[in-house]
């Protein structure tokens, strides 16, 4: 049973670019929820899809999209790239609302 | 505003004693609370959690421990072993919100 994958592994972009990570969720889940996680913190929710919208989502600037496909799948876009947005990007599914599976993440850094 | 603290960022113990990792909150609406376990590059992955009705949850050598009144939860490992080093992360959240907010972790260093 595959679990949360996501890609690329790693990331390397420059300040004002544009960026999308992508993540296919745990078979069986229609919910994706992608979290940023910088050094030495802990994930901080940015949004959560289901149903192909967007559900809920936390303290980000529009700058941050998403999108979900009927296949489940989900996308992050970042836009206009700025040193501060350089973290691992958490992406996790879920099937009931509390217990969310994680994948490895994506490294991304703004150089 | 960091709603989940764990003060600790790191603990060390020998193998075969107890780890006690500790979780403070100061949202009174959270009533579900998470632990979850991290190795280097992998995801976290959950490990237990406890609803606000209960006061401790056990599966196998991992309890929980919830204190409402002081908001502070706390997970114990009984017996650590050194497959248990890793970096562990409290989390909590409410009814009806997906925002789940994570405390910045604890290392946890078990040595043989």
């Amino acid at each position: 049973d595959a679990g949360v994958t996501q890609s690329p592994t790693h990331l390397i972009k420059t300040r004002g670019q544009q960026v999308t990570l992508r993540c296919s969720p745990k078979s069986g889940h229609d919910t994706v929820s992608w979290y940023q996680q910088a050094l030495g913190q802990g994930p901080q929710f940015i949004f959560q899809y289901y149903e192909e919208e967007e559900r809920q989502r936390g303290n980000f600037p529009d700058r941050f999209s998403g999108h979900q496909f009927p296949n489940y799948s989900s996308e992050l876009n970042v836009n206009a790239l700025l040193l501060g947005d350089s973290a691992l990007y958490l992406c996790a599914s879920s099937l009931t609302t509390y217990e969310q599976y994680f994948g490895p993440g994506t490294r991304l850094t703004v150089t | 505003d960091q709603q989940v603290k764990q003060n600790s960022p790191s603990l060390s113990v020998q193998e075969g004693r107890i780890s006690i990792l500790n979780c403070d909150y100061t949202n009174s609406m959270f009533d579900y609370f998470l632990w979850y376990k991290k190795y280097p590059a992998e995801g976290p992955t959950f490990l237990i959690s406890i609803s606000s009705i209960k006061d401790k949850n056990e599966d196998g050598r991992f309890t929980v421990f919830l204190n409402k009144s002081a908001k502070h939860l706390s997970l114990h490992i009984v017996p650590s072993q050194p497959g248990d080093s890793a970096v562990y992360f409290c989390a909590a959240r409410s009814y009806n919100n997906n925002d789940m907010r994570f405390g910045a972790g604890t290392r946890l260093t078990v040595k043989p």
